[in-house]
């Protein structure tokens, strides 16, 4: 079973810090996802980052993926409170099912 | 964009009873769904695999006669919790993979209640 730990579980800032997630495993992954949930609806897909190394931006959202292709990382400019929400890594293996993070609660407090 | 239509979003049903969950995805076609169960403040964890025409694929300690999955068209999957009891009240999440681009598209949720 691969695994995939996200850290921090729980983060809770002052609105224009900086902040970043990280998700790690030991396992190879073809490519990693980062999804943004909101209470009581489903993951909102973010990015997709496939390549070692890759780095994507999104606005105040810059996203990395490791070189070896087993880690990655959120990163977030000044956040706002409208950030506020769940934020999942999710590995895609080779036989294409996604393996999620455990989550990290994200609270950005205006 | 892709969409994902999962119904219903809510329900309430009485212990012993069944309970149908659709997923379709409205403007593509999916050979391949994901239903996954997500508790309070934890993340998704994958329940099973379902590919149109064939049997489904479940995790190590899902129940198959308890969650019975149908993927007849490349556009359905359904989830019927059968016999459910208080234990199974989650939030359950479909998902789809596009056969043509191979991305994920996740439907809204369904929240269910089992009294």
């Amino acid at each position: 079973t691969q695994l995939l730990e996200q850290s921090p579980q729980f983060l809770s800032i002052q609105e224009g810090e900086n902040l970043t997630v990280y998700c790690n495993s030991s396992s190879v992954f073809s490519s990693l996802q980062w999804y943004r949930q909101e209470p009581g609806e489903g993951p909102v897909l973010l990015v997709t980052v496939v390549t070692g190394g890759e780095v994507k931006k999104l606005k105040r959202l810059t996203f990395q993926f490791g070189d070896a292709r087993k880690d990655s990382s959120l990163h977030i400019t000044a956040a706002q409170p409208g950030d506020t929400g769940l934020y999942l890594c999710a590995g895609e293996s080779a036989g294409n099912m996604l393996t999620f993070g455990g989550g990290t609660r994200l609270m950005v407090k205006p | 964009g892709a969409v994902v239509s999962q119904h219903p979003s809510r329900v309430i049903c009485k212990s012993g009873t069944s309970v149908k969950i659709e997923c379709r995805s409205l403007d593509f076609q999916a050979t391949t769904m994901f239903w996954y169960r997500q508790f309070p403040k934890q993340s998704l964890m994958l329940m099973a695999t379902s590919n149109e025409g064939s049997k489904a694929t479940y995790e190590q300690g899902v129940e198959k006669d308890k969650f019975l999955i149908n993927h007849a068209s490349l556009t359905l999957s359904t989830l019927t919790v059968t016999s459910a009891h208080p234990e199974d009240s989650s939030f359950y999440i479909c998902s789809a993979r596009h056969t043509s681009n191979y991305g994920y598209t996740f439907g809204s949720g369904t929240r269910l209640t089992v009294v």
